[in-house]
């Protein structure tokens, strides 16, 4: 069936260094790809999307590139702020999942100043 | 523009009682999803109604169950509360026709006792 891995948290970074919190899936069919965020006490937000292969999805400076050939969907930012701290979440919908979200289990992020 | 709603914020019931939680989607959505994210977990899918009917279920057992009203409401009832009960409820709203992209509350805590 469906599923997405993410790595292990969490993950402690000095503000303005670089970010990558990795994604992979295993799916049947052609799904769509998508890194959310939880901030401490809130739901949660869609952070970016990428629909087909080779697609790059980027927002508030994070970026991620939907690789068929890999399964990979690899969370990255160039220079993190404390005001990213926050859980993140890959997933993925479509294939046998149809419109369902399949999460991973989410990664911590923790950036001091 | 109201986002998505749901009550109560949080919620304290003992083992074998039965709770109901509700969801009012974003306005111009037709569509709801129940997810259930555990302590330290990713969400997982619990089921999803349009058009008043459940459309697709996760792996849940039949304790869990769902209603949406004809103004796109939704309830998720769940039956026999059992410890492993405990978690955030979220509820996510999308509009068929955009491609269900989700949209989440802020969610449900709830204990069980």
């Amino acid at each position: 069936g469906n599923s997405v891995t993410q790595m292990e948290g969490p993950v402690t970074l000095s503000e303005e260094a670089f970010l990558t919190i990795n994604c992979t899936y295993t799916a049947t069919g052609y799904p769509s790809l998508f890194w959310y965020v939880q901030y401490p006490g809130e739901g949660l937000q869609l952070l970016l999307k990428a629909t087909k292969a080779d697609d790059k999805g980027s927002n508030k400076g994070f970026e991620a590139t939907y690789r068929k050939e890999t399964t990979s969907f690899h969370l990255e930012k160039g220079s993190v702020q404390v005001s990213d701290s926050a859980v993140y979440f890959c997933a993925l919908r479509g294939g046998q999942a149809g419109t369902a979200l399949i999460f991973g289990k989410g990664t911590t992020l923790s950036v001091s100043s | 523009d109201a986002g998505v709603t749901q009550s109560p914020t949080h919620l304290i019931k003992t083992r074998g009682q039965q709770v109901t939680l509700r969801c009012s989607p974003k306005s111009g959505h037709d569509t709801v999803s129940w997810y259930q994210q555990a302590l330290g977990q990713g969400p997982q899918f619990i089921f999803q109604y349009y058009e008043e009917e459940e459309r697709q279920r996760g792996n849940f057992p039949d304790r869990f169950s769902g209603h949406q009203f004809p103004n796109y409401s939704s309830e998720l009832n769940v039956n026999a509360l059992l410890l492993g009960d405990s978690a955030l409820y979220l509820c996510a709203s999308s509009f068929r026709l955009a491609g269900y992209e989700q949209y989440f509350g802020p969610g449900t805590r709830l204990t069980v006792t």
